[in-house]
C-alpha cells in the first residue's frame, strides 16, 4: 500500500522555537506538497517541490520554509514558530502528471504556545 | 487565479438517503481537471471522485457521481444510499492542465454528517 507519512500526528511547541515537520512518501513521486487547513479557510498551498531541492512558493509562504534533499523526504521548518502558526499540516505527493490528484498524508496537528 | 467555492458549510443527511454538495469555480482555463476529496475524522484526505473538463460525461464510482456543467462551472457530488462511514469533510478541489501545472486548489469544505 503506498503511503504519505508524516513523523508527527500532534506536536506542541513554543513560540520562537524551530520546528520541523517531516513527510516522506515510498512511491517515488517527483511532486511533494505542504498545505495548512485551518477551519473555515479549507486548504491553503504553503510550499511545492517538483524535484530534488527544487522549490517554489504557495499562496502562503511567510513564516516557512522547505528542504529537499531527497526525493522521498520534504520538510517544512518553521524559523521562529508563532501561535498564528498553530493549525494542521497535511503533506502530499503526486507523480509528475497531476491530474489524478495527490496522495496526502494524516496530518500534523501543531500547535504553538 | 482559480478559486473554488463551495457554499455549504455543513450538511446532514438521514442513513440510506440521498445528498447533493455543490461547489462552484472560477477560471479562464479551458481544459481542467476537478477533484472531490473526503477527509474522515481520522483526517487522511482520500480521493473520492475526478472528472476531467473535456468530457461530457459526468464521472461515477459506486455511490458516488457528479453532476459537472461546464458553462455554468458547477461541480456538485451526489452521494446515494448514504453510509455512515460517509460522515465527513468534502472538498472540492480544481487543477488546470498543461505545462507545469502543479497545484490543486481547494474549496473551504462542506461537513456531513450522517444520521443513524
Amino acid at each position: 500500500d503506498v503511503k504519505v507519512t508524516q513523523s508527527s500526528r500532534y506536536l506542541v511547541k513554543r513560540t520562537g522555537e524551530k520546528v520541523f515537520l517531516e513527510c516522506v512518501q515510498d512511491m517515488d513521486h517527483e511532486n511533494m506538497f505542504w498545505y495548512r487547513q485551518d477551519p473555515g479557510l479549507g486548504l491553503r498551498l504553503i510550499y511545492f517541490s517538483y524535484d530534488v531541492k527544487m522549490k517554489e512558493k504557495g499562496d502562503i509562504p511567510e513564516g516557512y520554509s522547505v528542504s529537499r534533499e531527497k526525493k522521498e523526504r520534504f520538510s517544512l521548518i518553521l524559523e521562529s514558530a508563532s501561535t498564528n502558526q498553530t493549525s494542521m499540516y497535511l503533506c502530499a505527493s503526486s507523480p509528475p502528471r497531476i491530474n489524478y490528484g495527490y496522495t496526502f498524508g494524516s496530518g500534523t496537528r501543531l500547535t504553538v504556545v | 487565479a482559480q478559486t473554488v467555492t463551495q457554499s455549504q458549510p455543513e450538511m446532514s443527511v438521514q442513513e440510506a438517503e440521498t445528498v447533493t454538495l455543490s461547489c462552484t469555480y472560477d477560471t479562464s482555463e479551458s481544459n481542467y481537471y476537478l477533484f472531490w476529496y473526503k477527509q474522515p475524522p481520522s483526517r487522511q484526505m482520500i480521493l473520492v471522485i475526478r472528472q476531467e473538463a473535456y468530457k461530457q460525461q459526468n464521472a461515477t464510482e459506486n455511490r458516488f457521481s457528479v453532476n459537472f456543467q461546464k458553462a455554468a462551472k458547477s461541480f456538485s457530488l451526489k452521494i446515494s444510499d448514504s453510509q455512515l462511514g460517509d460522515t465527513a469533510m468534502y472538498f472540492c478541489a480544481f487543477m488546470k492542465d498543461g505545462a507545469g501545472s502543479y497545484q490543486l486548489t481547494f474549496g473551504k469544505g462542506t461537513k456531513l454528517s450522517v444520521i443513524p
